[in-house]
């Protein structure tokens, strides 16, 4: 079965922590993504990465950064917490061949106080 | 860039009710793949079914059947005889490959919650 693990379902951070996000996938895949979810406005990319070291930006990138250094794993980092970004973060992967569906982790709800 | 719109927001039906879910999408991509996903109560997504933008032919597996119309970007996803069971949201989303740095972008609409009573 494949599998996208995102280290945390429920975090609590204060206003202008810098927080980590992690996901590791098992199935080799090239694509990462992540997204967070609001009500009303379903699910909104921020990030994805198509290789090691490789980013891109999605929709709404801004507070938000990326990282990759290995095919495995991918972290979204919030640079520097703010309430607006309380939220379901979740995190994706798939085969590089556009045809591949994405697989989701469970997500992880993070609340900024 | 690449939109995916759901104008349904929420859809109740009573069991056994066939009910269809809209999704109209935006590219400039000529190939293309658009996606159907379901999030239980549970939370995780799941995919269910996925088109190609060359091939229209529409096609049924099992109590679900989808409609691709390129002429009129649309792909909607009709449930047939819906159970209990069914009651989630549904996102359609559509996949495009990013020329200028690579890669696929995956593109999710805002998702239509079904509520489906006994």
């Amino acid at each position: 079965d494949v599998k996208v693990t995102q280290s945390s379902r429920y975090l609590v951070k204060r206003t202008g922590e810098k927080v980590f996000l992690e996901c590791v996938q098992d199935m080799d895949h090239e694509n990462m993504f992540w997204y967070r979810q609001d009500p009303g406005l379903g699910l909104r990319l921020i990030y994805f990465s198509y290789d090691v070291k490789m980013k891109e930006k999605g929709d709404i990138p801004e507070g938000y950064s990326v990282s990759r250094e290995k095919k495995e794993r991918f972290s979204l980092i919030l640079e520097s917490a703010s309430t607006n970004q309380t939220s379901m973060y979740l995190c994706a992967s798939s085969f590089s061949d556009r045809r591949s569906e994405a697989f989701f982790g469970q997500g992880t709800r993070l609340t900024v106080v | 860039a690449q939109k995916v719109t759901q104008a349904q927001t929420e859809i109740s039906v009573v069991e056994k009710e066939d009910v269809t879910l809209d999704c109209v999408y935006e590219t400039r991509d000529t190939t293309y793949y658009l996606f159907w996903y379901k999030q239980p109560p549970s939370g995780e997504l799941v995919f269910l079914i996925r088109r190609n933008s060359f091939d229209e032919q529409n096609e049924i597996s099992g109590r679900y059947s989808w409609n691709f119309q390129k002429s009129t970007s649309s792909f909607n996803f009709t449930i047939t005889a819906s159970q209990v069971v069914d009651s989630a949201v549904y996102f359609c989303a559509l996949s495009e490959y990013i020329l200028t740095g690579g890669g696929n972008k995956l593109t999710f609409g805002t998702g239509t919650q079904l509520k489906v009573e006994l």
